[in-house]
Parts: structure tokens; C-alpha cells; sequence
């Protein structure tokens, strides 16, 4: 299972947003509604910020959103804040019962 | 609170085997699917194993497939991972996690694994 694709970098600043793609095949991303999103800071356990592609858990700001179409999946932070700064993964579950994560994309707020 | 405590890990010679384990508290393991995921030094978040809540679903990614198993132990809160055969690539910090509709919602702070000779 290859990783799903996403872009190494992206970057904002405070007040802007940033949007992250995530593409994967019909055999994962496109297959199911099971898509979340995370975030981890250097040195740090991951976060769930998205789940099932638009859900965010309690706590998580509203400045969070997820989207999908077809084999694409996205993350939009949109009123960027210095804490948003952050590695970001994208995972999907696939047709094999497996999950597969997304290579990350490090957030930089200028 | 939900928490969850990885142990277990350390430096090991390749082909050696290592048991990992973590420690639930603050919720019923029982109740929910349990994730293993590893991330190698610099690297990204790699998915390896879950298994249910009676441990009779049990999945593993391909690169673990026949080398490693996961259990758990509901009576004491426990879930494992027992990992054979272990490859230099197996470097890793592994963490655990428990599922929130097909995710990984509370982790663990992870423990570290180092297969080198």
C-alpha cells in the first residue's frame, strides 16, 4: 500500500488559511468516508483534528475543516494561528481493511 | 481521563524479538478498536496493526505481516504488540492508539524501538 500523496510544505500568515490535499486511489480514499486528519508538533504524540473526512472531536476548533471528492481529500486551517504551525498527516482506510497514512505536510505561519 | 502508557521498547539486535504494551485507563479497552502506529526518526506516521474489541478482527500492514501480532488483554486493560524477526527498518517509536469512527482520537506518548547491531 503506497502512502497517500500530499504536498511537503505549505505556509500562511496569522489570519490566513492554508489548504492541504491529500490524493489517494479509488482502493482507499476514494472507497470509503474514513478519512482523518492529524496534527503533531516536534517531539509531540500525534493529534485527531478530522475525522470520518469532516467531523472534528470535541475540543478541536472550528477553524479545522475537512473535505472530500473522489480520491482527493482536504484540510483547510483557516485563521491561522502561530500554534497551528505543525507536521499534518492524512489517513485513509482501504478496500484491504488496512489504513494507509498520507507522507505529511509541514505547516509554516509566517 | 483517557491515557494511555506504551512500554517495552529499547535497542535489540536485529532478528531479535521485543513485546510492547500499553496501558489503558480512563475508559474500557473493550469497548473499542486498538491501533498500533510507528514513525521512524524524521520520519512520517506509519500504520501497522488494530485489532477489536474481542480480538477476533485483527489487521497488519504488509511490511509486519507474519513478524509481528497484536493481542490485547481486556481483563487488565492491555493491548500488545509482539514483534518477531526484527528488521534494522523497524526503528521506530511505536504508539497506541484507540479508535474514534475509523481514527486514531487518543494516543499514547510512545516508546522507542532501535533494532541495530
Amino acid at each position: 500500500q503506497s502512502a497517500l500523496t500530499q504536498p511537503p510544505s505549505a505556509s500562511g500568515s496569522p489570519g490566513q488559511s492554508v489548504t492541504i490535499s491529500c490524493t489517494g486511489t479509488s482502493s482507499d480514499v476514494g472507497a470509503y468516508n474514513y478519512v482523518s486528519w492529524y496534527q503533531q508538533h516536534p517531539g509531540k504524540e500525534p493529534k485527531l483534528i478530522i475525522y470520518e473526512v469532516s467531523k472534528r472531536p470535541s475540543g478541536v476548533p472550528d477553524r479545522f475543516s475537512g473535505s472530500k471528492s473522489d480520491n482527493t481529500a482536504s484540510l483547510t486551517v483557516s485563521g491561522l494561528q502561530a500554534e497551528d504551525e505543525a507536521d499534518y498527516y492524512c489517513c485513509s482506510y482501504t478496500t484491504s481493511a488496512t489504513f494507509v497514512f498520507g507522507t505529511g505536510t509541514k505547516v509554516t505561519v509566517l | 481521563e483517557v491515557q494511555l502508557v506504551e512500554s517495552g521498547g529499547g535497542l535489540v539486535q536485529p532478528g531479535a524479538s521485543l513485546r510492547l504494551s500499553c496501558a489503558a485507563s480512563g475508559f474500557t479497552i473493550e469497548y473499542y478498536w486498538m491501533y498500533w502506529v510507528r514513525q521512524a526518526p524524521g520520519e512520517g506516521l506509519v500504520w501497522v496493526s488494530r485489532l477489536n474489541g474481542d480480538g477476533s478482527n485483527i489487521a497488519y500492514a504488509d511490511s509486519v505481516k507474519g513478524r509481528f501480532s497484536i493481542s490485547r488483554d481486556n481483563a487488565n486493560n492491555m493491548v500488545y504488540l509482539q514483534m518477531n524477526s526484527l528488521r534494522v527498518e523497524d526503528t521506530a517509536v511505536y504508539y497506541c492508539a484507540r479508535e474514534l469512527g475509523g481514527a486514531m482520537h487518543y494516543w499514547g506518548q510512545g516508546t522507542l524501538v532501535t533494532v541495530s547491531s
